[in-house]
Formats: C-alpha cells, sequence, structure tokens
C-alpha cells in the first residue's frame, strides 16, 4: 500500500528563517510527486511535480527536491505570507486514475513577523 | 475563468438523513475526481470521472455514497443515510490532463463542502 509521511507535523518560523519540510514515500513505481499548498478553509492548491529521483524545481521562495525515498520542500528566507499547510502526495505508476493520490496529512507552517 | 465550486461550503444533519453535495468542475474539464479529509486524517480519493463514466471508484467508503455526473458536466455526491464517521471535508477537483500523457499535477480543487453529521 502506498503511504506518505511529513514531518515535521507543525512548524513555526520567524520571518527570514530559512528550513525544510519533509515527505516520505513508500510507492509501487513512482509515477509523480506532487507538493500543494493549502490555506484555511480553501482547497489544495498545485505547487510542484516532481517525476524522478535528482529532479528540482524551484518557485519564488520555495524549492522542491527528490530523491529515491523522500522529497524536501526548502523555503527561503519565508515570510508571514507563506503561512499555510504543505501537502505532499504521491501518485504511483499502476495507480489507476491520473489523479488517484496518495496524500500525506500536511504540515502547518506558520511564518512569524 | 471560474475555478471549481462546490456547494454547500458546510452542511449539519442528523444521523440517517440524506445529503448531496454538487461540484462543478472547470469548464472543458473532462476529470472530476472527488475526496475527502476526515478530522486528524489525510485528504483520501473517493473517484474518479471522466467525462459522465465513472472510471475510477475503488475509494467510495460503502454504498450509502452514490456519485453521478450527468451528462459530463457538473457531479453530485449523495450521502444516504449519513452516518456519524461520514463527518468531515469533502474535496472536488478537476483537471485536463488526458489518461495517456504524462501528468502536470495541475490538479484544481474546490474550496470543500465540510459535512457534519450529528
Amino acid at each position: 500500500e502506498d503511504q506518505v509521511t511529513q514531518s515535521p507535523e507543525a512548524l513555526r518560523l520567524q520571518e527570514g528563517e530559512s528550513s525544510s519540510l519533509n515527505c516520505s514515500y513508500t510507492v509501487s513505481g513512482l509515477r509523480g510527486l506532487f507538493w500543494y499548498r493549502q490555506d484555511p478553509g480553501k482547497g489544495p492548491e498545485f505547487l510542484f511535480t516532481l517525476y524522478s529521483a535528482g529532479e528540482e524545481k524551484e518557485k519564488e521562495r520555495l524549492k522542491a527536491t527528490l530523491t529515491k525515498k523522500e522529497s524536501f520542500l526548502h523555503i527561503t528566507a519565508p515570510k508571514p505570507e507563506d503561512s499555510a499547510t504543505y501537502l505532499c502526495a504521491v501518485q504511483a505508476l499502476k495507480g489507476g486514475s491520473n489523479y488517484k493520490l496518495t496524500f500525506g496529512k500536511g504540515t502547518l507552517l506558520t511564518v512569524n513577523p | 475563468e471560474a475555478g471549481v465550486t462546490q456547494f454547500p461550503s458546510h452542511s449539519v444533519i442528523e444521523k440517517g438523513q440524506t445529503v448531496t453535495l454538487r461540484c462543478d468542475p472547470i469548464s472543458g474539464h473532462d476529470n472530476l475526481y472527488w475526496y475527502r479529509r476526515v478530522m486528524g486524517k489525510e485528504i483520501k480519493f473517493l473517484l474518479h470521472f471522466v467525462k459522465e463514466s465513472k472510471q475510477d471508484e475503488s475509494g467510495m467508503p460503502n454504498n450509502r455514497f452514490l456519485a453521478e455526473r450527468t451528462g459530463g458536466t457538473y457531479s453530485t455526491l449523495k450521502v444516504q443515510p449519513a452516518e456519524l464517521e461520514d463527518s468531515g471535508v469533502y474535496f472536488c477537483a478537476s483537471s485536463q490532463d488526458p489518461p495517456d500523457r504524462p501528468i502536470t499535477g495541475e490538479l484544481f480543487f474546490g474550496e470543500g463542502s465540510r459535512l457534519t453529521v450529528l
């Protein structure tokens, strides 16, 4: 069974204090690993897709990396508006539907000014 | 362009009652998905429509849940009769990605329908 474990569950940073969120996964052949951002009362918002180990993607202060067992979401010099829950999800090669995703529980990031 | 819209945003019902959730996907998106997040758990896949056909309903919890997508446009998810464990947030999502192409990750979610069963 595919599994995604995210750590830490919650992270509190000061503005400008860089850090990383972890996503460990077990999947029977990875088709894609996804990072989403979710604000309170909203649905998940797509950030990145990573397909193979060694791949990296960047967007503003966020950088996602992928190995064969885990992915990291690095946040450089975060701002209060980066506060959100960050979700990691995987899609297996034999998962059937394109977006039959297995999600982690998420990391709640709070950035204090 | 309008995003994925869901209705109602919050529903409170008694155990044993029926509730119907509605989802309007982004116009032109053939793929429509239902996901659910119960308290303290991760978001879980329920089912996938391609146009009006159910592509995958392996995540549906039991036969008290019925999803339809008549005409391949909006979708409804009916829970009948509702039980306490059905409480949670039900997300609808849509995408353009065709099944025979690499997935982009661009799955667009609605804001969810929060269901509370008392």
